[in-house]
């Protein structure tokens, strides 16, 4: 059965620090990979996209990596900011059909 | 980058009646667009999928009777709920595609529809 499974469920640090979300997924064939930035109350936005030859993609304070060996993904956000606190989501694409398979999210809360 | 308005942006309605979403792709054509539905501390669930001028292909589980969609041109689909009940109120979330559901999806900010 084709999942995303996000870790954690939800993590609280504080501004300047970095952190690193977790995405493993069962999904195939594999098309690609997307992280999603959604701020409560919003539609999500996108930050990355990776497909199966990227091992990593960068967009400004974050940083995705795809391991397709293993079926991870990590996002690494960098010197975190108080507006990044939001739910980050992983979707991966199957290639069969296309269809996205949405992770849960972790949702981030940076404190002052 | 790609913008995708919804309107209303909330809405509180009686149950029986019918509540209609507007999606409107503002600076691109969308070839497909797609509707999802959020509940609280969950994660996006696809409803259904549409292009433009054809009948939309509904998720399983999603009555087409009751999430009315139109797609009617590349810059506008509509959802309609009709009959509303409590256990519909959620947040409902549209995005467009230039492509196919293999190319990136746009977002729109989002409904939130509370059925009392």
């Amino acid at each position: 059965k084709n999942q995303v499974e996000q870790s954690p469920q939800s993590l609280i640090i504080l501004e300047g620090k970095n952190c690193t979300l977790q995405c493993n997924y069962t999904v195939s064939p594999f098309s690609n990979l997307r992280w999603y930035k959604q701020d409560t109350g919003r539609g999500p936005v996108s930050l990355t996209i990776m497909t199966f030859s990227e091992n990593t993609k960068s967009n400004g304070r974050y940083t995705a990596t795809l391991d397709a060996d293993t079926k991870q993904s990590s996002l690494h956000i960098t010197a975190s900011q108080l507006s990044d606190s939001a739910s980050y989501i992983c979707v991966v694409s199957a290639r069969s059909n296309y269809q996205l398979i949405w992770g849960a999210g972790t949702k981030l809360i940076i404190k002052p | 980058g790609a913008v995708v308005s919804q309107h209303p942006s909330w809405v509180i309605c009686k149950s029986g009646t019918s509540v209609k979403i507007e999606c409107r792709s503002l600076d691109f054509q969308a070839t497909t667009m797609f509707w999802y539905r959020q509940f609280p501390k969950q994660s996006l669930m696809l409803m259904a999928t549409s292009n433009e001028g054809s009948k939309a292909t509904y998720e399983q589980g999603v009555e087409k009777d009751k999430f009315l969609i139109n797609h009617a041109s590349l810059t506008l689909s509509t959802l309609t709920v009709t009959s509303a009940h409590p256990e519909d109120s959620s947040f409902y979330i549209c995005s467009g595609s230039q492509g196919s559901l293999m190319d990136e999806q746009f977002f729109g900010p989002g409904t939130r529809l509370t059925v009392l």
